[in-house]
C-alpha cells in the first residue's frame, strides 16, 4: 500500500514550457486535491475532483488544468509555465470514513 | 466564509518543556478541525482531529489538542517537547457547504514553525 505518490519529485522549467504532474493513490478514494505551498501562505487549493471524470476549481486555479480519467490518478498540467508558478505542489486524497486527507511527498517546481 | 489563523510564525521551545501551537478558527456551524505536521522535504502527515465528542483530543506522537468552542480555538499541545518535534505545523478546518463537493475540502492556516532546542 503506497498511499499517495507523486511524479516527478523535482522539475525545472523555462518560462513558457509545459508539463504535467502525476498523482496516484491506491486507497480507492473518490476525492482528490492539488495544492500549492508557498512560504507564509500555507496550502492553497488549485483544483480538486470528487470522482472519476469530474474536476472543479479551487482557490487559485488560473494557469493550471487537471484531469481525472481514472479514479486512482489525478493529473495537474501547466500549459505555459510562469515564474509565479514556482512552488511546491502537493496532491492529496480524502478518506470519507475518517475525514482525513492523505498527502503525497510533493513536487518542487522551479520556473526560470 | 471559514478561516483559520495561526498567530505565531515560529515557536521556540527547549527540549523537555511544554509545547503549545495556537490555532483559532471562524466557521458557520460545527467545525471539523485538524492538525497536520510537515517535516522538511516531506508531505503533510495527519496528527489529530476534532469532529465531535470529547473536547480533548489525543493524537500521534504524544500530541493532543483542546477544542474550545467559546474561544473558537483548537490549540495543539505536547507536555514534553523533543528535538524531533521540530517541524512545520498546520491547523485546518473543514470547509462547509451544501454541496457534496465541499465534504473533503480543508482550509489551512499559514503554518507555525516549531523549533525545539536541545
Amino acid at each position: 500500500n503506497a498511499g499517495v505518490t507523486q511524479t516527478p519529485k523535482f522539475r525545472v522549467l523555462k518560462t513558457g514550457q509545459s508539463m504535467t504532474l502525476l498523482c496516484a493513490q491506491d486507497m480507492n478514494h473518490e476525492y482528490m486535491y492539488w495544492y500549492r505551498q508557498d512560504p507564509g501562505m500555507g496550502l492553497r487549493l488549485i483544483h480538486y475532483s470528487v470522482g472519476e471524470g469530474t474536476t472543479a476549481k479551487g482557490e487559485v486555479p488560473d494557469g493550471y488544468n487537471v484531469s481525472r480519467l481514472k479514479k486512482q490518478n489525478f493529473l495537474l498540467g501547466l500549459e505555459s509555465a510562469a515564474p509565479s508558478q514556482t512552488s511546491v505542489y502537493f496532491c492529496a486524497s480524502w478518506d470519507g470514513a475518517s475525514y482525513e486527507q492523505y498527502f503525497g511527498p510533493g513536487t518542487r517546481l522551479t520556473v526560470t | 466564509a471559514q478561516s483559520v489563523a495561526q498567530p505565531e510564525d515560529q515557536v521556540n521551545v527547549a527540549e523537555g518543556n511544554p509545547l503549545t501551537v495556537k490555532c483559532t478558527y471562524s466557521v458557520s456551524g460545527n467545525p471539523y478541525l485538524f492538525w497536520y505536521v510537515q517535516y522538511p522535504n516531506r508531505g503533510l502527515q495527519f496528527l489529530l482531529k476534532y469532529i465531535t465528542g470529547d473536547n480533548l483530543v489525543k493524537g500521534s506522537y504524544g500530541f493532543e489538542a483542546e477544542f474550545n468552542k467559546s474561544q473558537t480555538s483548537f490549540h495543539l499541545k505536547k507536555p514534553s517537547a523533543l528535538v524531533s518535534d521540530s517541524a512545520l505545523y498546520f491547523c485546518a478546518v473543514r470547509a462547509l457547504g451544501r454541496s457534496t463537493d465541499s465534504w473533503g475540502k480543508l482550509q489551512f492556516g499559514a503554518g507555525t514553525q516549531v523549533v525545539v532546542t536541545p
